[in-house]
């Protein structure tokens, strides 16, 4: 099943911070994070494997609760260079990534 | 640059038609994956390959088929094509000693008229 991700959009001033979750109805191997900018192609944030893990990239962070199913992703002060549509991929044990139908953040100067 | 090249950047073609999306891989990464992104809808995976095997399998139409083949690059072959099919197709490629990392091409726009 696809993860639901929310908010489904968020438009921020730049130095503000967002919280964006991805949650799965199926228990979860690992959460991978993606931004995706207008009319490019999808490039990797970072991954998280089953464990609780909290990591970290920049000013990006993530966590991952695995009793939850759910994963969030942190932007701390943001930048107009995060804008762009941000996706989760859930990958249970049967190798396959499904992907959330995005969430779009928009940073006003 | 991500590494993986696909070609045609852009394909425009008639309802009916058959086309060929073709996909190379960064060096040294054994899976490819092939997604389909729409307008409205998020990246639908179609399929995946492994070293040449197919490996997993997800919203991919019978219309629509893949291989990969020894040299690692693959082709995403779309037949029969229809008015939905219009979208960016993009592929992606994985090391197996990086988990599941998956970098992705620039995408080939396909618009069926």
């Amino acid at each position: 099943q696809q993860p639901v991700q929310s908010p489904q959009a968020v438009i921020l001033r730049e130095g503000e911070d967002a919280v964006i979750n991805c949650s799965s109805s199926k228990a979860l191997y690992s959460v991978h994070w993606y931004r995706q900018k207008h009319g490019e192609a999808p490039v990797f944030l970072m991954i998280l494997l089953k464990g609780g893990e909290q990591k970290g990239h920049e000013k990006i962070s993530a966590s991952f609760n695995e009793k939850k199913q759910q994963s969030s992703l942190y932007l701390t002060a943001s930048q107009l260079s995060y804008s762009g549509t941000y996706f989760c991929g859930t990958e249970a044990r049967d190798d396959k990534i499904i992907f959330g139908k995005g969430t779009r953040l928009h940073i006003l100067p | 640059d991500s590494g993986v090249t696909q070609t045609p950047k852009h394909l425009i073609t008639a309802t009916g038609q058959r086309v060929t999306l073709r996909c190379s891989p960064r060096s040294g990464d054994l899976s490819v994956y092939w997604y389909q992104q729409s307008l409205d809808q998020g990246l639908q995976f179609l399929i995946q390959y492994y070293n040449g095997e197919e490996r997993a399998k997800g919203n991919i139409l019978e219309r629509f088929s893949a291989q990969q083949f020894p040299d690692l690059h693959s082709e995403l072959n779309l037949s029969s094509l229809e008015l939905g099919d219009s979208a960016l197709y993009f592929c992606a490629s994985s090391n197996p000693a990086r988990r599941e990392t998956q970098y992705f091409g620039p995408g080939t726009r396909l618009l069926v008229l």
